[in-house]
């Protein structure tokens, strides 16, 4: 079955130190990757994406992800965090060969960063 | 270009009664998707409309329907409330249907309580 995993409930981190947030998952073939942000008391964000190329993607407010297909993981890093970074983080998932239903975007449970002055 | 809104922003149901919210897609965005925010569970799928066609569904039970117009509003009903229905309901649009690589743009949701 499709799936997708964020090991880490709760990530720490203090200012100015880089942080990594991780997912792992399971689909076939080379899927679209997302991560969306959401901070508190507002929407869920678009944050970044893999389509297809260089496997190090560049998003929104200094966020990057590394595509690996060998461990099929989608960590999400910034090289300094912020305390305005602390937010609830999602990676998500779409099949890009599946037909119909199983072509849908699998979502994480999400992961709390705290991003401790 | 306005962003996706949903209406209403909070609402008080009670069990048994059905609730309908709506969902209006930023501007030329054809495909609405639909999903369920708790705390324990995360972002729970409901259903995925493109051009008045329901595409992709998750596995919430038939109390949970949907639908989208031809104008690409949507609205979601749910009939026979019960307490864990309790949740924000998000909306979320995107340039294209199910299977493309196009990111989806959340509406602020809307905080449904059943009491």
């Amino acid at each position: 079955a499709q799936s997708v995993a964020q090991p880490e409930d709760q990530v720490n981190v203090a200012e100015g130190n880089p942080l990594t947030v991780k997912c792992t998952y399971s689909v076939s073939g080379n899927p679209y990757l997302f991560w969306y942000v959401q901070y508190p008391n507002r929407g869920l964000q678009f944050l970044l994406k893999y389509i297809t190329g260089d496997n190090l993607v560049k998003g929104s407010y200094g966020f990057e992800a590394e595509f690996n297909k060998s461990q099929t993981s989608f960590h999400l890093k910034k090289p300094s965090a912020l305390v305005s970074d602390s937010a609830l983080y999602f990676c998500a998932v779409r099949d890009r060969v599946s037909a119909g239903n199983n072509r849908k975007l699998i979502w994480g449970l999400g992961t709390s960063l705290a991003v401790n002055p | 270009k306005a962003g996706v809104t949903q209406t209403p922003r909070y609402l008080i149901k009670t069990r048994g009664q059905q609730v309908t919210l709506s969902c209006s897609p930023i501007s030329g965005h054809r495909s609405v998707s639909w999903y369920q925010q708790t705390p324990g569970q995360g972002l729970q799928f409901l259903f995925e409309y493109f051009s008045e066609t329901q595409r992709n569904k998750g596995n919430f039970p038939g109390r949970f329907s949907g639908r989208q117009f031809s104008n690409s509003r949507s609205e979601m009903n749910v009939s026979t409330l019960e307490l864990g229905d309790s949740a924000l309901y998000l909306c979320a649009s995107s340039r294209s249907v199910a299977g493309d690589h196009y990111e989806q743009y959340f509406g602020p949701g809307t905080r449904l309580t059943v009491t």
